[in-house]
């Protein structure tokens, strides 16, 4: 059975910085694009950034470009989204997920994390 | 802010069929697949549709989707109350060189 277990989240003040991680187990880590998705309470859904299987390709909404920056460690089947300049809009639930091929801009996000809180608030 | 539209509810009797639109443009939908996802209360999303009409192994077949155009559909037949959730779609986006989801629609069942 597949496993995503994201950590790291909790409160952070504005402008300043979070690491999340997610540790996955059940399939070959590094054959697939791995992404992060966010939902901020009772919210819709928002595509974050994706990353393809070797971390040479990666891409970025443009509402986390520049302050967020996403890797991974396939020694260690562990996928991290780096957050700087944190922002009270970024608060919200940090979705892990594992992509449908090994391109992340191959379409379709299965399965997901259950996902880890970020707060940022003064 | 979400570029693909979706209607905020809808809803249906056991055993009905419920439909849910989604609408995009030329550069999402009009070019790419369309995946539909569907999150239970208090829980992680989870794929329903892949490649606009694929039901994964496990999705029921009570759930159908389609596309035409710059728009897709996610219907659900013989409604029952398991299916009490919201439904997303999502896309490729060429010009945003990134994925966009829809606003999500919550089913009720009454």
């Amino acid at each position: 059975e597949v496993y995503l277990v994201e950590s790291g989240g909790g409160s952070a003040q504005p402008g300043r910085s979070l690491r999340l991680s997610c540790v996955v187990s059940g399939f070959a880590f590094e054959d697939y694009a791995m992404h992060w998705v966010r939902q901020a309470p009772g919210k819709g859904l928002e595509w974050v950034s994706g990353i393809d299987w070797s971390g040479s390709s990666i891409g970025y909404a443009d509402s986390v470009k520049g302050r967020f920056s996403v890797s991974r460690d396939n020694a260690k089947n562990s996928l991290y989204l780096q957050m700087n300049s944190l922002r009270p809009e970024d608060t919200a639930f940090y979705y892990c997920v594992k992509g449908f091929s090994s391109m992340w801009k191959e379409a379709g996000f299965d399965p997901w994390g259950q996902g880890s809180l970020v707060t940022v608030s003064a | 802010q979400s570029v693909l539209t979706q209607p905020p509810s809808a809803s249906g009797t056991p055993g009905q069929r419920v439909t849910v639109s989604c609408s995009g443009s030329i550069s999402n939908i009009g070019s790419n697949i369309v995946n539909w996802y569907q999150q239970l209360p208090g829980t992680a999303p989870k794929l329903l549709i892949n490649s606009s009409s694929q039901r994964p192994s496990g999705v029921p077949d009570r759930f159908s989707g389609s596309k035409s155009g710059t728009s897709a559909s996610l219907a659900i037949s013989g409604l029952q109350s398991e299916d009490e959730a919201d439904y997303y779609c999502a896309s490729w986006d060429d010009s945003l060189s990134g994925y966009v989801f829809g606003t999500g629609t919550k089913v009720t069942v009454l």
